[in-house]
């Protein structure tokens, strides 16, 4: 069953632009994780916010959290062509006797054109 | 290079078969998770396994099961083997077994069931 749901499905832009990927959730979290995947490959962490944090910065990358509306924001800033890649994010599940476990999203394809 | 390392890197069987893929986690890493990545199901987590016990359990099927070896190795099994277990597997290791940590994910073993 999927936690995240990222919207848009894909996106297309020109190099130097904005992009802005965005992921809604059903269940109360503990922490939101994103991770980006380059066709075929393994995923690569990129960014973990807390709850109760609202706001996070990590190089170009730029990540929103509100609770209240149980989502979340990516935003990759002056995007290179190398940010070409499947945006995922991933939200932690409580399982039985206190175990948890990350439910991933279906992601976002963002392709950069150059 | 994540320091997972999966192996084999492809993996072609028929039905009924058995097949049995190999990670080896980051040194240090006390946690390995297995993942299952197709493009009707998406990325699903399957097991966790910490410090060679199980931690948490997500939708594996009965026909697969898995084990952490003492020197933190893991090893999925797959068995009576069908054609809708065609996918990406992936390895992640952490150096904790919760959700807060950081998930380094291996380059995935491709299986493809005919």
């Amino acid at each position: 069953s999927q936690q995240g749901e990222e919207d848009p499905q894909a996106l297309s832009i020109q190099e130097g632009e904005n992009a802005t990927m965005n992921c809604s959730y059903k269940t109360s979290i503990n922490n939101l994780q994103w991770y980006r995947q380059n066709s075929g490959r393994g995923l690569v962490h990129l960014i973990l916010i807390r709850s109760n944090e609202r706001e996070k910065h990590s190089g170009r990358l730029r990540v929103t959290l509100d609770t209240s509306k149980k989502s979340s924001s990516l935003l990759i800033t002056a995007s290179r062509a190398a940010d070409t890649a499947s945006y995922f994010c991933a939200t932690d599940r409580r399982l039985l006797q206190g175990a948890q476990k990350l439910v991933f999203g279906q992601g976002t394809r963002l392709t950069i054109n150059p | 290079d994540s320091g997972v390392t999966q192996t084999p890197k492809h993996l072609i069987t028929a039905t009924g078969q058995r097949v049995t893929l190999r990670c080896s986690p980051r040194s240090g890493d006390l946690s390995v998770y297995w993942y299952q990545q197709s493009l009707d199901q998406g990325l699903q987590f399957l097991i966790q396994y910490y410090n060679g016990e199980e931690r948490a359990k997500g939708n594996i099927l009965e026909r697969f099961s898995a084990q952490q070896f003492p020197d933190l190795h893991s090893e999925l099994n797959l068995s009576s083997l069908e054609l809708g277990d065609s996918a990406l597997y992936f390895c992640a290791s952490s150096v904790g077994g919760t959700t807060y940590n950081e998930q380094f994910f291996g380059p995935g073993t491709r299986l493809t069931v005919l």
